[in-house]
């Protein structure tokens, strides 16, 4: 199976903030990673498919990258709604796997 | 307006059977591949499995860690995939959801994205 570690686990940020989560695969999953957000007892939303395509309706605020086999989440302007838990989830290979999360909590 | 919902949750005893809901509407449930997944209390996101539109093979995909005790079907008539879990585990409760899972461009039978997600249904397993 493919594991799929983010960092940092929870992170403290300001609103206005540039804020970036990491997440590394264990291998190769070439570029089939998405990012979700999950609010408390809220189902999670898509927020960027094929590691840098944004979903309609995404703020812009909101970019991914990708660099081998290193995806990062960037939130330029950290809004008040952003605080959340955020998922990435490789699609590259079966079982599908997902990060164990990160929590932007407010700082 | 794209939904999914999920039912058929509930409490059930270790050992006993469950069979979950899910009821597209919005789009064209039969084109479409869709998946579960199950997030534990207080817990992250864990896949549990995938069948394909019929035209792709109606095929199916699951967690080893659910493999063999459940099973993923489609009624297309009905725009409803049903989740069949079988010989429930504590460590089975948890809520789960029904996502619509989208052919990535340029992938193959294994590159889906999952972008739409109903809002859960709640299975608690007790002992």
């Amino acid at each position: 199976d493919i594991q799929m570690t983010q960092s940092p686990s929870t992170l403290s940020a300001s609103v206005g903030d540039r804020v970036t989560i990491t997440c590394r695969a264990s291998r190769s999953v070439t570029r089939w990673l998405a990012w979700f957000q999950q609010k408390p007892g809220k189902a999670p939303k898509l927020l960027i498919s094929d590691a840098s395509s944004l979903e309609s309706g995404v703020p812009s605020r909101f970019s991914g990258s990708a660099s081998g086999t290193d995806f990062t989440l960037t939130i330029s302007s950290l809004q008040p709604d952003d605080f959340a838990t955020y998922y990435c989830q490789q699609y590259n290979s079966y079982p599908w796997t997902f990060g164990q999360g990160t929590k932007i909590e407010v700082k | 307006e794209v939904q999914l919902v999920e039912s058929g949750g509930g409490l059930v005893q270790s050992g006993r059977s469950l069979r979950l809901s899910c009821t597209a509407s919005g789009f064209s449930f039969g084109d479409d591949a869709m998946s579960w997944v199950r997030q534990a209390p207080g817990k992250g996101l864990e896949w549990v499995g995938f069948i394909r539109s019929k035209v792709n093979g109606g095929t199916t995909e699951y967690a080893a860690s659910v493999k063999g005790r459940v099973t993923i079907s489609r009624d297309d008539s009905k725009s409803v995939a049903y989740l069949q879990m079988n010989s429930l585990k504590t460590e089975d409760t948890a809520v789960y959801y029904c996502t619509r899972a989208s052919h990535a461009m340029g992938g193959d039978y294994r590159n889906y994205y999952m972008d739409v997600w109903g809002k859960g249904t709640a299975v608690t397993v007790s002992s």
